[in-house]
């Protein structure tokens, strides 16, 4: 069975500081993908970067960048120069190609808050 | 538009009742996937249908739940004899499975409150 923690269920940051979500998983499976989500009050969930499990190098999407460490089993979501739009809730979601299908298993969130 | 389409974005019903929840994905994508998400907890899958068929529904959490996608586009979540427990965001995703990272693409979702 797959797993995903998120031990931090709120965050502050100051407004144009860095940022960085924890994430942890646990699968037996060598091929996986991690996924981070952003949900703002809206409700939508917003996709926001992707690292393969044998990606070489570390995802980077704009501000935001993927710290994978595959042995620790963690990808850890960096968000740098923290703007206000950025407070909403954030999901780390593993999905494992032995599935039939895509679906995704979620982690509990973290609600990110950024201080003006 | 463009996007996953949820209707109804909020839905207030009492105990017992039945409710529909219809769900419109991006054009042209074959997976279709229902998660619920409770308050200030992550998405729970529910079921995921691979065109018209329902490919995994181990998520449905009793036979009180039930989903149909009958042309293999929209598709319907149907909830019997609702429960209180049964309050939450509905969230319908749909991806193209192979293209890019897979990403699931997802609605604003449906609120359900059971009174």
């Amino acid at each position: 069975a797959q797993k995903i923690t998120q031990t931090q269920p709120g965050m502050f940051v100051q407004e144009k500081e860095a940022v960085t979500l924890d994430c942890t998983y646990d699968t037996s499976d060598p091929s996986y993908g991690l996924f981070w989500y952003k949900q703002p009050s809206s409700g939508e969930m917003i996709f926001l970067i992707y690292q393969g499990s044998y990606d070489q190098q570390n995802a980077t999407e704009g501000r935001y960048s993927l710290n994978f460490q595959k042995a620790r089993k963690s990808a850890n979501l960096v968000i740098s120069a923290s703007q206000l739009g950025d407070s909403a809730m954030y999901f780390c979601a593993m999905r494992q190609f032995n599935n039939a299908g895509n679906m995704l298993t979620f982690g509990g969130g973290t609600r990110l808050m950024v201080k003006p | 538009g463009a996007g996953v389409s949820q209707t109804p974005s909020n839905k207030v019903t009492e105990k017992g009742k039945y409710v529909e929840l219809r769900c419109d994905p991006i054009s042209g994508h074959t997976a279709l996937y229902w998660y619920r998400q409770s308050l200030g907890q992550g998405p729970e899958f529910l079921i995921y249908f691979q065109g018209t068929g329902a490919a995994d529904d181990s998520g449905l959490p009793n036979d009180r739940f039930f989903a149909v996608r009958p042309e293999g586009s929209v598709s319907t979540l149907k909830i019997q004899r609702t429960e209180r427990g049964d309050s939450a965001v509905y969230l319908c995703a749909s991806s193209q499975p192979g293209q890019g990272t897979g990403e699931l693409f997802f609605g604003e979702g449906s609120r359900l409150t059971v009174l």
